[in-house]
């Protein structure tokens, strides 16, 4: 099945703005949106946001999502050395009938 | 507190079958969707499976389809993963997830599919 394509790594500065990007098709992401979920090393996933920009209580406001067409983004402000973590987007394909994961993006906050 | 704990994992040779657990407390369970996701150690994510709240609706990745059956006992909070003709390939760690998305997630639990 195919998924959804991330940049395999992303470097931004400490207090910086990170922007991970999740592109996919009309079936998946530009249908109902893309969830995006934060995993760190040795953890359990994470969600952070769904449907484009809901996020889920205690996630923090530093985390928003966004979509245009078939592209997904999230951006982190303000980056902490907490922030460091793999990234992926979701989405539900109608074509499918079935979730796809994008590969992950790797955020190193330098 | 959500807790999501999944068991049955192990090591199995390819071919052979296996049923994971899923118990969870916390929510609602039965109110929810409920999901199977997998992950190769230093790999990405990839869904396997979902189920609605009633279990009377259920979909399947590909490469799991005919070979694994999802279900749930909503009585007892559990959530299940039937998987046969095991193959190299599905050794994973197993994560049970749901809610109203993926908001909660167990630990995982090791499948090795090895001779």
């Amino acid at each position: 099945q195919a998924g959804l394509t991330q940049p395999p790594s992303v470097s931004r500065d400490l207090r910086q703005t990170a922007t991970l990007a999740c592109t996919g098709n009309s079936n998946n992401v530009g249908n109902q949106g893309a969830a995006w979920l934060q995993q760190h090393q040795g953890h359990p996933p994470k969600l952070l946001s769904y449907r484009n920009n809901n996020r889920p209580s205690g996630i923090s406001e530093r985390f928003s999502a966004s979509r245009s067409g078939n592209t997904a983004s999230l951006t982190i402000t303000g980056l902490q050395p907490e922030d460091e973590a793999d990234y992926y987007c979701s989405a539900w394909d109608s074509s499918l009938s079935a979730w796809v994961f994008g590969e992950g993006t790797k955020l190193t906050v330098l | 507190e959500v807790q999501l704990v999944e068991s049955g994992g192990g090591l199995v040779q390819p071919g052979e079958s296996l049923r994971l657990s899923c118990a969870a407390s916390g929510f609602t369970f039965s109110s929810y969707w409920m999901h199977w996701v997998r992950q190769v150690p230093g790999k990405g994510l990839v869904w396997v499976s979902r189920i609605n709240s009633d279990g009377s609706t259920t979909n399947y990745a590909d490469s799991v389809k005919g070979r694994f059956t999802i279900s749930r006992d909503n009585a007892k909070n559990t959530l299940f993963l039937q998987m046969n003709s095991l193959r190299v390939e599905d050794t994973a760690v197993y994560y049970c997830t749901g809610g109203p998305l993926f908001d909660y997630w167990g630990q995982g639990t090791l499948l090795t599919v090895s001779s």
